[in-house]
């Protein structure tokens, strides 16, 4: 079983709908999760990071944790076609820096 | 603020070749991180620099890859002999401290034939 599971998509909404992006994971050790974007042939760039259970808001984004369940999720409000790009949940192995990346979910946002 | 840069942002190569990897962190990054992302999958640490120290290198293929910090800042990064399943995009991250915002550079795409 892989530490950190997100399902790969691809996920195609029209411009405006809300976006669910979802991972689990399995280490309980995990104490902060981050979302991350990747648009083609970029390095990924942190979107957003949250320590806690319970939801973050920021703009159109809001990241969601429950701890209880292993299962973190990212919403995106009315989305954009800017919004198309792959999405990455990650979480620090340790205090040491190491990141464990979910697969990544591809997002596409028709106009 | 310059961000991450990496060269060449491409390479192909045949199998059983050489090949390295630049990375020039953001100034004043003690972190450097490579990762391996091969298509489809989300990035796999491969090694982690604390200034010039290795801090992580659990993942990385010892036989064919190697890595080195020279003077605490840019970073190489060599595959010998390459394999078909080499093929990723490298790319290299660095952050101010362990627990700081990684940045990732734009990667290299390395093609194995």
């Amino acid at each position: 079983q892989k530490e950190v599971e997100q399902d790969p998509g691809p996920l195609s909404v029209p411009e405006g709908a809300i976006v669910s992006l979802n991972c689990t994971y399995s280490n309980s050790a995990f104490q902060y999760f981050m979302w991350y974007r990747q648009y083609s042939r970029k390095g990924p760039e942190l979107l957003m990071y949250t320590y806690s259970s319970g939801n973050k808001e920021d703009g159109r984004f809001t990241a969601q944790v429950d701890k209880s369940s292993k299962y973190i999720s990212l919403f995106i409000r009315d989305s954009q076609p800017s919004d198309s790009a792959t999405y990455l949940c990650a979480m620090p192995y340790n205090q040491g820096g190491k990141l464990i990346f979910g697969q990544g979910t591809e997002l596409s946002v028709k106009p | 603020e310059a961000g991450v840069a990496q060269s060449p942002r491409y390479k192909i190569i045949e199998k059983r070749q050489s090949v390295a990897f630049w990375c020039n962190p953001i100034s004043g990054h003690a972190t450097l991180y490579w990762y391996q992302q091969i298509l489809g999958q989300g990035p796999k640490l491969l090694i982690q620099f604390q200034n010039n120290g290795v801090v992580d290198d659990s993942q990385l293929p010892k036989d064919r890859f190697s890595a080195e910090r020279l003077k605490g800042v840019d970073s190489t990064l060599k595959i010998q002999p390459a394999k078909l399943e080499d093929s990723a995009v490298y790319l290299c991250a660095s952050s101010f401290g362990t627990q700081d915002t990684q940045y990732f550079g734009p990667g290299t795409r390395l093609t194995v034939l």
